[in-house]
């Protein structure tokens, strides 16, 4: 079946620099892309989220990059905090199912 | 109100037992999903339903048994379970459109089953 993968499963980055987790998705019916962070012990939480007839979308200290033609998906936090420390998913989705496709997850890891 | 509720929170059951887990979402979402969560994996789809009916089954065995008792609320009837059952089980919910999930699906807090 067609899923959704991760270049770097364990990031580890200095606080106040920047972020980067990338996805790659094998779904070029997918549409729609959702950001997921999920801490120890909880449920993922969502962080942003982009559909596929835009490349770039901004949230507060968070970014998602879309490349359709080479189905890549970025997750970009700025100034990153003790806080963001978790484990971040990517998940796509194809209009007209109800089938979130996840990828294997990266582990952020904020050093102090 | 993104907020979706499990109980329980944590369960620890035999592999006799019968149990339920619960979730409920007052978003007025119509799509209602069943994850299984191992340790370091992503969530694994288990059941979807669309106006409170099965829209899909993922070849779940038949000791886990979905419910759908209103538009708010998603039960999993748990018997017989084996200790690889053991996991975090998440419900989501989403909005529907065009027989479909559209936008996205936000998840509860999970509950952590142990079958013993």
């Amino acid at each position: 079946g067609e899923s959704v993968g991760l270049h770097l499963p364990t990031l580890s980055v200095q606080e106040g620099d920047n972020s980067i987790i990338n996805c790659a998705y094998s779904n070029s019916a997918s549409d729609y892309f959702i950001w997921y962070k999920q801490e120890s012990g909880k449920g993922p939480q969502f962080i942003i989220d982009i559909r596929s007839n835009m490349d770039k979308r901004q949230g507060q200290r968070v970014t998602v990059l879309l490349n359709k033609t080479v189905k890549h998906l970025s997750l970009q936090i700025a100034a990153t905090q003790p806080g963001d420390s978790a484990v971040y998913f990517c998940a796509d989705l194809t209009s007209g199912t109800y089938k979130y496709i996840f990828g294997t997850g990266t582990r952020l890891k904020v050093l102090a | 109100d993104t907020e979706v509720t499990q109980t329980p929170k944590h369960l620890v059951m035999g592999m006799t037992n019968k149990k339920s887990l619960k979730c409920e979402q007052h978003m007025g979402h119509r799509a209602m999903y069943w994850y299984k969560q191992k340790a370091k994996k992503p969530p694994e789809l288990m059941f979807v339903y669309s106006y409170e009916k099965l829209s899909i089954n993922e070849s779940v065995p038949s000791r886990f048994s979905p419910e759908c008792p209103n538009s708010s609320l998603l039960n999993l009837h748990l018997h017989a379970l084996q200790p690889e059952d053991s996991a975090l089980y998440l419900c989501a919910s989403s909005q529907v459109s065009s027989g479909g999930s559209r936008d996205t699906q936000y998840f509860g807090p999970g509950t952590r089953l142990t079958v013993l």
